[in-house]
């Protein structure tokens, strides 16, 4: 299994729109995590099940996808949510996309 | 609270060992699988090993067979990352992870602050 998100960096600016990708190599339905990660921090799980956010998580995140192709949206960056994102399934974890401020 | 700390990184020279410990609380730690999961300076994340909830189910990732092991203590609520022969590539952070109740793919809801393995001569 390969999971292999896009881009590898986004630049963009508080209160555009964040789309992030996650291509698996093979179907895996919607058995899909995704993950934010801080400098000094440890990973914040953001999603799972492909559309479902996890506890604490803003309504902005939303997740969707099926089979082999996934995607993480932020519907309005706010200065908190620039960060590395994983997508992951099972022992695999995409390369990652970098959220940067522009 | 839920929560996972980690403890017993140090730097090692290469072909050492170190055992990584996780202690947990707020949650009954018996019912919950345990990840590890590293990051390498300048690298993304890397998942190591898991074991189940009660002790039985044990999966290592490929770079890591052979030399590391995983264990629990469901009494002390402790999960244990043994490194044997340790290599430069093994430099990272490590983290404890807790998997999501009713996870079928190894959701890691909980997470430790991790704990800093350097290996180097």
């Amino acid at each position: 299994m390969v999971l292999t998100q896009s881009p590898a960096t986004l630049s963009l600016s508080p209160g555009e729109r964040a789309t992030l990708s996650c291509r698996a190599s093979h179907s895996i339905s919607k058995n899909l995590a995704w993950y934010q990660h801080k400098p000094g921090q440890p990973p914040r799980l953001v999603m799972y099940d492909a559309s479902n956010r996890a506890t604490g998580i803003p309504a902005r995140f939303s997740g969707s996808g099926s089979g082999t192709d996934f995607t993480l949206t932020i519907s309005s960056l706010e200065p908190e949510d620039f960060a590395v994102y994983y997508c992951q399934q099972y022992r695999h974890f995409g390369q990652g996309t970098r959220l940067e401020l522009k | 609270d839920v929560q996972l700390v980690e403890s017993g990184g140090d730097l090692v020279h290469p072909g050492g060992s170190l055992r990584l410990s996780c202690a947990a609380s707020g949650f009954t730690f018996s019912n919950y699988w345990m990840d590890w999961v590293r990051q390498a300076p300048g690298k993304g994340l890397e998942w190591v090993a898991n074991i189940g909830g009660d002790g039985n189910g044990k999966y290592f990732g490929d770079s890591v067979k052979g030399r590391f092991t995983i264990s629990r203590d469901n009494a002390k609520r402790s999960v244990f990352l043994q490194m044997n022969n340790l290599r430069a590539e093994d430099t990272a952070v490590y983290y404890c992870a807790r998997v999501r109740s009713g996870s079928q793919y190894d959701v890691m809801d909980v997470w430790g602050r991790g704990t800093t393995v350097i290996v180097s001569s």
